[in-house]
């Protein structure tokens, strides 16, 4: 079964310093690999998404992320936070035709992200 | 605009009282899914369905009931609420092909059950 291990619940950096956020999966085939971030009281937002070819992703509001399969790792980073990014930070893998879960989205456990001035 | 839409958005409600949360998509959708938010333990599946009439139960589908007689349309039934399903719940839907397909999520629902 698939699994998505984040390894760190809270991460505190300063505003303009960079960013790295950590994520490790586990999936039989050629994973379909996500980050999502969720501001406090709201939904989820997709960062970025990594299905094949450049291993190196941007997203959305300067974020990006490296997919390595010899370290099972997708990490997310980003050269320089603002306070704006203050929120929970959600890896996910999911499941294609031919699993035995279609579509379904595996979460890790989350990272909540606080950024001091 | 393309939306996945959730209601109610909030609700509070006492043990064993039957409550149905809908979840409705403009996008035509063959897959819908259900998942709940925990502290510490990120979003889990509930339910999903592949297309209308065709549902399977996820990694939590204990004390949950779903329905798909309409494509557009995935409630989320439970039957007797308890404590334990106090949580955030979000929908999400996504077309169904041969590699994956993104999925899209609804604004979540908090639920509190007293």
């Amino acid at each position: 079964a698939q699994s998505v291990t984040q390894p760190d619940i809270h991460i505190t950096v300063s505003e303009g310093a960079s960013l790295e956020l950590r994520c490790n999966y586990s999936y039989g085939a050629t994973p379909y690999l996500f980050w999502y971030v969720q501001s406090p009281g709201q939904g989820l937002q997709l960062l970025l998404k990594y299905f094949s070819g450049d291993t190196l992703v941007q997203g959305i509001k300067g974020f990006e992320a490296e997919f390595k399969r010899s370290q099972s790792s997708f990490n997310l980073r980003k050269p320089s936070v603002h306070w704006s990014d203050a929120a929970e930070y959600f890896c996910a893998v999911g499941e294609a035709a031919g699993g035995t879960s279609y579509g379904k989205l595996t979460f890790g456990q989350g990272t909540i992200l606080t950024v001091h001035p | 605009e393309a939306q996945v839409t959730q209601n109610p958005r909030y609700l509070i409600t006492v043990t064993g009282k039957k409550l149905t949360v809908t979840c409705s998509q403009n996008m035509n959708h063959e897959y819908m899914s259900w998942y709940r938010q925990d502290p510490g333990l990120g979003l889990r599946q509930i339910y999903y369905s592949m297309n209308v009439e065709v549902t399977d139960k996820g990694d939590v589908p204990e004390g949950y009931k779903v329905s798909r007689k309409e494509k557009r349309n995935f409630p989320l039934i439970l039957e007797s609420p308890s404590p334990n399903q106090t949580s955030l719940y979000f929908c999400a839907s996504s077309y169904v092909g041969a590699s994956y397909n993104e999925q899209f999520f609804g604004p979540g629902t908090r639920l509190t059950v007293l």
